[in-house]
């Protein structure tokens, strides 16, 4: 597609329940990136994928986060149990090779009651 | 510890009046600074990358500087659509991860 597309845009999830969250990148972009944005917060890393080399997952804040990466394309970020801190906007980027020209999406803004 | 620090926070305009935006670094071995224009409900929009001091980058009204501990975005003439909130970022370290600092809100008022 022409850009990086995020589904759902906005997820309201029960505390204590599991939410998946897509990202399909621009094709032929190389590399896939998470990150969330919280109120009155910067842009925080959580994971990075870069073709077939294992995933940077330094950013992940704790064990109910994973993401996984289809075929060097689809992305998805799980995370399980949610809490009402995991409530933000989470964003997904792609770029060719490097961060020049890393590109957006809209966004999934999750919400914890 | 790589940071990036944005002043103001947020800025108000009237149409028509220049200004810039801050952006102060500290990161080992900088790889490139990137601003982004980030409009309310959409992911970041990116604008420039600048890779060492003393260059520039021009886009319509927006020019973005570099020096070796800081990044200026300014503003000439401003328009009401130029509102939005400016994102700059780093690498951090020897990684493709950015880091962004908190942002700077403009408004401009017509």
């Amino acid at each position: 597609g022409a850009g990086v597309s995020q589904s759902p845009s906005n997820k309201v999830t029960e505390k204590g329940k599991d939410v998946e969250l897509r990202c399909d990148p621009i094709s032929g972009h190389t590399a896939l990136y998470w990150y969330r944005q919280s109120l009155g917060q910067g842009l925080e890393f959580l994971i990075y994928f870069q073709g077939n080399s294992a995933p940077d997952k330094s950013g992940l804040p704790s064990d109910r986060f994973s993401a996984e990466r289809t075929g060097g394309s689809v992305s998805t970020l799980t995370i399980q149990r949610t809490q009402q801190e995991d409530s933000a906007v989470y964003l997904c980027a792609s770029s060719e090779t490097s961060t020049v020209g890393y590109t957006f999406g809209s966004g999934t803004r999750l919400t914890v009651v | 510890e790589d940071q990036v620090t944005q002043s103001p926070e947020a800025l108000r305009l009237q149409e028509g009046e220049s200004s810039s935006l801050n952006c102060s670094y500290t990161v080992s071995g900088l790889r490139g600074l990137f601003w982004y224009r980030q409009d309310p409900g959409k992911g970041p929009e990116f604008l420039f990358t600048l890779y060492s001091a003393g260059e520039e980058k021009e886009k319509e009204r927006l020019k973005a500087t570099l020096t070796k501990k800081e990044s200026f975005l300014h503003i000439t003439a401003p328009k009401p659509e130029d509102s939005a909130t400016y994102l700059c970022a780093v690498p951090q370290g020897g990684s493709e991860k950015l880091v962004f600092g908190k942002g700077t809100k403009l408004t401009v008022n017509p």
